[in-house]
């Protein structure tokens, strides 16, 4: 069954550092998302993607992160600069339809700020 | 703003047992998503309502969505251990926005 797949698992950093997550989408879908989830907490909307443009950001994702797909395959968020805060669980999810679509989501990339 | 709220938000039952989860969201929403997340594992779809009065089952659980009383519930039956996890409701409050909000989740917890 095709799944949405993350790089890292696990991911530590110092403050400061910049981190880039990984992920390769569904390969038939066109609609590509970030999620995060501080730990015990809400799952939380960061940005959506599509035609290789940002369709949508929410107010968490400011200056200091960025998407892109450099290639055919993966879909990357960047943060620039890693707070503390930015601690947490960061989750891919693809669709094949926009606003219709059911979204899959990967397995996660857990980030832990130092 | 759109407010997707739980409840319970924990659960603890005994194998065998009925129960239902609540989700209430607070603005006109056009879907209902349910999803199951496993202790630091990814975000499992479970059932995706469309309309007003949809009701879909899977297994032990059964999900439905009442557009106007902006409510959609989630119920077990016959709880087993599997079920375990945690449950999530999400919704967008708009047809022209990608961004999903979840609720607050409800623990499961099956016990024998």
């Amino acid at each position: 069954e095709p799944e949405v797949t993350q790089t890292p698992s696990h991911q530590v950093t110092q403050m400061g550092q910049e981190v880039i997550l990984r992920c390769v989408p569904i390969s038939n879908h066109l609609y590509f998302y970030w999620y995060r989830q501080i730990l015990g907490q809400k799952v939380e909307f960061l940005v959506s993607f599509y035609n290789n443009e940002i369709s949508e950001k929410s107010e968490i994702f400011d200056d200091q992160f960025s998407v892109e797909r450099p290639d055919g395959s993966n879909f990357t968020l960047k943060i620039r600069s890693t707070k503390l805060e930015d601690s947490a669980m960061y989750f891919c999810a693809s669709s094949i339809q926009r606003r219709t679509g059911e979204l899959f989501f990967g397995e996660g990339s857990r980030l832990t700020v130092l | 703003e759109l407010k997707v709220e739980q409840n319970p938000l924990f659960l603890s039952m005994q194998e065998g047992k009925n129960y239902t989860i609540y989700c209430n969201y607070s603005t006109t929403s056009d879907r209902l998503y349910w999803y199951r997340q496993d202790p630091g594992k990814s975000l499992e779809s479970l059932f995706v309502l469309l309309s007003n009065g949809a009701v879909k089952q899977e297994g032990r659980l059964m999900a439905s969505l009442d557009t106007k009383a902006r409510l959609s519930t989630l119920h077990i039956t016959a709880a087993v251990h599997d079920l375990s996890a945690t449950y999530f409701c999400a919704t967008r409050h708009s047809y022209n926005t990608d961004k999903l909000i979840f609720g607050t989740g409800t623990r499961l917890q099956v016990f024998p």
